[in-house]
């Protein structure tokens, strides 16, 4: 079964940091592009970072960069966020996604864990 | 930034009924548009990419059209299953995502 689990969730202090891990399993997790997307309580999706299958690329949303870092351990199949810097707006239940090749090296996110919440908070 | 603009923003219908959301992006993107779902409590699920292709596994009373800026949505005919928030996600440049359309049965 393709499964994305991620963890590391939990209640930090403004300015405190927080490291994300997903573990996958049922894929080959290194042919893959893999992404971040959050989603605030009670609001929508954003997509946070994104990074190619050998982590030689990777791209963030603007109210993340400098702060945040994705990255990935393909030997253990596992997909990290550290998350430094944090700020109120950051409360939100992070997915860790996986992303499918079109017409875009990444053009969709087509297999999605259950969510890790992370609140922001003093 | 490319903004999505999904209307209504919520929707009440009955079952058996034809549901129809709009999705307008701030400028051209082709056909890289993709429709998710998200039931309450849970992670999105993927239900059309490129605007119009139906993902493995979805029932077909799910479809998807449209190009450049506007493109819709549509259910068939509404089952109790389908009560979900439904959002639109371009990936032309970068990804955004439309802000959800809430749909409940009547």
């Amino acid at each position: 079964e393709v499964q994305l689990v991620e963890s590391g969730g939990g209640l930090v202090q403004p300015g405190g940091s927080l490291r994300l891990s997903c573990a996958a399993s049922g894929f080959t997790f290194s042919s893959y592009w893999m992404s971040w997307v959050r989603q605030a309580p009670g609001k929508g999706l954003e997509w946070v970072a994104n990074i190619k299958q050998d982590g030689s690329e990777k791209y963030y949303v603007d109210s993340v960069k400098g702060r945040f870092t994705i990255s990935r351990d393909n030997a253990k199949n596992s997909l990290y966020l550290q998350m430094n810097s944090l700020r109120a707006e950051d409360t939100a239940v992070y997915y860790c996604a996986r992303g499918r090749s079109g017409y875009r090296v990444l053009a969709a996110f087509d297999i999605w864990g259950q969510g890790t919440m992370v609140t922001v908070s003093s | 930034d490319i903004q999505m603009t999904q209307s209504p923003s919520s929707l009440s219908a009955s079952v058996g009924d034809r549901v129809t959301i709009t999705c307008q992006a701030s400028q051209d993107i082709s056909n890289y548009l993709n429709w998710y779902q998200q039931k309450p409590g849970k992670a999105p699920k993927l239900l059309i990419y490129d605007a119009s292709n139906l993902e493995t596994g979805v029932p077909s009373r799910f479809s998807g059209s449209g190009s450049g800026t506007d493109f819709t949505f549509t259910i068939s005919s509404l089952q109790p299953e389908d009560i979900a928030t439904y959002y639109c996600q371009q990936y032309d440049n970068q990804y955004t995502f439309g802000q959800g359309t809430k749909l409940e049965i009547k």
